[in-house]
């Protein structure tokens, strides 16, 4: 079946300029990660949203970054003013469900490229 | 605040040789989870482990989990060129959430 699929691939944006990423998730999988890749730290957990519940913020580097999932699949991540540390790879995941009660390995989408010049 | 180190950061081995790469982290956590990268590419998950004790195999890969050591390890037997890779390992901050902190990854080169 399909995979995560997200967009666009690469994205080249000039400082101050607002983007927006999105993410498809796998069908039916009620959670969704987004996660960034930089050289300088590593990979990052950013936001996470789990159905219909008010979404896990707590990674979000700043104020300028937000998300939002509609209707329960796709999600966009939005970055406002941009600068150039937001330079990075942004990476979507997805898993059937999450809770304590189990555990299941995150899908990841191939990512977007993001640079900021 | 939850930290995962992995060690070493950068190996080199040629084929046919045994390796491990140890992944340490600060807190309690009874998950944790390795993934492959490849150059340009996404992560593509190898194992889940979810309890001390756990050891999981797969091909050439064996990954184990000791909780109360706060360690994991990714052990490589008879390495091929084709397991050349960034690994990582990651775990769960058991909140339920399954938010994953990811080790800085192992960048492994197996020469021919």
């Amino acid at each position: 079946g399909a995979g995560v699929s997200q967009s666009p691939s690469n994205k080249v944006t000039e400082k101050g300029k607002d983007v927006e990423l999105r993410c498809d998730p796998i069908s039916g999988h009620t959670a969704l990660y987004w996660y960034r890749q930089s050289l300088g730290q590593g990979l990052e957990f950013l936001i996470y949203f789990q159905g219909n519940s008010a979404p896990d913020k707590s990674g979000l580097p700043s104020d300028r970054f937000s998300a939002e999932r509609t209707g329960g699949s796709v999600s966009t991540l939005t970055i406002q003013r941009t600068q150039q540390e937001d330079s990075a790879v942004y990476l979507c995941a997805s898993t059937p469900t999450s809770g304590s009660s189990g555990a299941y390995e995150q899908y990841f989408g191939p990512g977007t490229r993001l640079t900021v010049t | 605040e939850l930290k995962v180190e992995q060690n070493p950061l950068f190996l080199s081995m040629q084929e046919g040789k045994n390796y491990t790469i140890y992944c340490n982290y600060s807190t309690t956590s009874d998950r944790l989870y390795w993934y492959r990268q490849d150059p340009g590419k996404s992560l593509e998950s190898l194992f889940v482990l979810l309890s001390n004790g756990a050891v999981k195999q797969e091909g050439r890969l064996m990954a184990s989990l000791d909780t109360k050591a706060r360690l994991s390890t990714l052990h490589i037997t008879a390495a091929v060129h084709d397991l050349s890779a960034t690994y990582f390992c990651a775990v769960d901050m058991n909140q339920g959430a399954q938010k994953l902190v990811f080790g800085q990854g192992t960048r492994l080169t197996i020469n021919p």
